[in-house]
């Protein structure tokens, strides 16, 4: 099966720096890949996602990258804010279900 | 009108006992799914329904049935519970397959004493 590895598991940026979380997956059939932000309490929320044919993709502040050849994808946000704050998940899906990172906690200091 | 909703929201209960927590969604999808998340944050499936039809179990106890009455509601049976069972349990939804992305709802979070 899917094996999603994260990396780190844990991260502090001060305000106004930038954050990168990094992923590597397992299955060469997994074809989507979309982030999560958890805030405390929360439900996960989709907040960027790529798919098997694109590189590169940005919104706003989030920007997530995938390499095919290397089976590795990152998420990057750029002048972070307080409201930043969360734990974010990677996901890679084969059709059937979404496999999870372990998660990245963030931490945003003012 | 909230698109993936779960009751209860948290569950109290003690060993042995038997419950129940209820999924339903009302974005037309035709995919859904139960995870499980451990005090360590990490989000684990457990079952997949498309259409009412059971098409993913994951290494999950027999004391864990997903029942889907239709392809809008999917609940999820504990029975004997156990200091182990405790967790957040999210139900979530994907249009068709899970490549569609998924919504989730807001959690269940289940506390066995």
């Amino acid at each position: 099966g899917e094996n999603v590895e994260q990396h780190p598991s844990t991260l502090s940026v001060q305000e106004g720096d930038s954050a990168v979380i990094k992923c590597t997956y397992s299955d060469s059939a997994s074809n989507y890949f979309p982030w999560y932000k958890q805030e405390l309490g929360k439900r996960p929320q989709l907040i960027i996602d790529i798919r098997s044919n694109v590189g590169e993709k940005k919104d706003q502040r989030i920007a997530v990258t995938l390499n095919k050849t290397a089976k590795h994808f990152s998420l990057h946000i750029t002048e972070t804010q307080p409201e930043d704050s969360a734990v974010y998940f990677c996901a890679a899906s084969n059709d059937y279900k979404l496999s999870f990172g372990a998660g990245t906690t963030v931490t945003v200091r003012a | 009108d909230t698109a993936v909703s779960q009751t209860p929201k948290y569950l109290v209960t003690q060993m042995g006992n038997d419950k129940s927590i209820k999924c339903e969604q009302n974005l037309g999808h035709d995919t859904m799914y139960w995870y499980k998340q451990d005090s360590k944050k990490f989000l684990k499936i457990m079952f997949s329904y498309n259409n009412k039809e059971l098409i993913i179990n994951e290494t999950v106890p027999n004391r864990f049935s997903p029942k889907s009455p239709d392809k809008a509601h999917l609940n999820l049976h504990i029975n004997s519970l156990e200091l182990g069972d405790s967790a957040v349990y999210f139900c979530a939804s994907s249009s068709s397959t899970a490549s569609a992305g998924y919504t989730f709802g807001s959690g269940t979070r289940l506390t066995v004493v």
